[in-house]
Formats: C-alpha cells, sequence, structure tokens
C-alpha cells in the first residue's frame, strides 16, 4: 500500500522568504508523484509532477520540487515567497495502474507582509 | 470549456435524509472519481470509475452509492446521512490517456453538512 505524510500541517512565512513544504511517501513501486495546490472554496490544481527522468522538476508559478529515492521525499520548494502563494498545498503518490491517488493530509501555507 | 462542474455547491440534510450530488465533465475523459476532504486528513478516495460502464471502491466507500450514467457525469448518492459524512467532496476527471502519470482536473466542490 501507498501512502504519503506531509509534515507540518500549517507553515507560515514571510514575503520574500524561502518556502519549503515537506512530502515523504512509501510506495512498493516507483512511484509518480504530484504536488497540487487549492485556494480557497475551489478545487485541486496540479503544481508540478514527477513520473521519470530528471528528478527535480519545476512547475507553475515559480514551484519546483526533488525527487530524492534514498529519502522517499518529494519536497516542494520556492525561494521567493509571495502573498498570491497562501493556499493549501497536497502532496499524491500514484499506483501505477493510475486508478488509486493518494494524497498526504495537506500543509496550509500563510505569507506574512 | 467549463471543465469539471458539481452541483450542488452547498447542502444541508439532517440525519437519514438522502440525496445525491452530481458531477459532469466536458473533457471527454475516460476515468472520474469521488473525493471527500476532511480537515488533517487530505483527500480521501470514495468511489471511481475508470471507464463509462464501470464502477469501484476506493478508500471509503461505506455509506456512499455512485452512478456513472454516461461518459459526462458521475453521481454520487448518500442513501441515508449521517453526521460522519459532513465533509466537501470533490469530484475529478483525468486526462484521456489515463497514465498513472497523467493529471486529474478537480470540480469546485459541494460542501455538506449533515445535522
Amino acid at each position: 500500500a501507498q501512502s504519503v505524510t506531509q509534515l507540518g500541517s500549517h507553515v507560515s512565512v514571510s514575503e520574500g522568504a524561502l518556502v519549503l513544504l515537506r512530502c515523504n511517501y512509501s510506495s512498493s513501486v516507483p512511484p509518480y508523484l504530484f504536488w497540487y495546490v487549492q485556494y480557497p472554496n475551489q478545487g485541486l490544481q496540479l503544481l508540478l509532477k514527477y513520473t521519470t527522468g530528471a528528478t527535480l522538476v519545476k512547475g507553475i508559478n515559480g514551484f519546483e520540487a526533488e525527487f530524492k529515492k534514498s529519502e522517499t521525499s518529494f519536497h516542494l520548494t520556492k525561494p521567493s515567497a509571495h502573498m498570491s502563494d497562501a493556499a493549501e498545498y497536497f502532496c499524491a503518490v500514484s499506483n501505477n495502474a493510475g486508478n488509486m491517488l493518494t494524497f498526504g493530509g495537506g500543509t496550509r501555507l500563510m505569507v506574512k507582509p | 470549456n467549463a471543465g469539471v462542474t458539481q452541483t450542488p455547491k452547498f447542502q444541508v440534510l439532517k440525519t437519514g435524509q438522502s440525496m445525491t450530488l452530481q458531477c459532469a465533465q466536458d473533457m471527454n475523459h475516460n476515468s472520474m472519481y469521488w473525493y471527500r476532504q476532511d480537515p488533517g486528513m487530505g483527500l480521501r478516495l470514495i468511489y471511481y470509475s475508470a471507464s463509462e460502464g464501470t464502477t469501484d471502491k476506493g478508500e471509503v466507500p461505506n455509506g456512499y452509492n455512485v452512478s456513472r450514467l454516461n461518459k459526462r457525469e458521475f453521481s454520487l448518492r448518500l442513501e441515508s446521512a449521517a453526521p460522519s459524512q459532513t465533509s466537501v467532496y470533490f469530484c475529478a476527471s483525468r486526462e484521456p490517456h489515463s497514465a498513472a502519470n497523467s493529471r486529474l482536473h478537480f470540480g469546485n466542490g459541494t460542501r455538506l453538512t449533515v445535522t
């Protein structure tokens, strides 16, 4: 069975500071990994995904994530936070068949002026 | 292009009442999903449909039923609502090739309260 753990249900940063949202996964097979973002009163939108190949993945809005197999991690980063980045972020892992996407508990990012 | 549309947006039910949540997508996707979102628990899969005419249980199917009416529509029914079903419900569809690395497209959710 696969699972996802997001460390920190709430993260607060100042505008312009580094954003680091942590995600660890467990999977019995090479995983497909995703980060989704949810803005208030909206559904989830894909930020980025890792499938195969380059372990550093770039997404929308300046976010990127690095797949580290040895650490079973897929942490999300952004060099400089913007007020518009305030949202909830979900890490997810897909099984090979693609019919089961397992989400972490989410991390709410708050950006202080 | 509306994407994934869910109705209603809000609903309040009394314990024991029934209701159906509607979902439709206009992207010609084969796979559709119902998730529930609860604080601190992320999204949990209730049911999914890999293609028209098929449905399968997800992680938390108890108390729910689904119907894949046609390729566009996938409804979720609560036969006898319970307070534990108070949640935000999201419908999603998967890009056409249905590969494990394809993205989900989400609706804006239905906020359900059961009193």
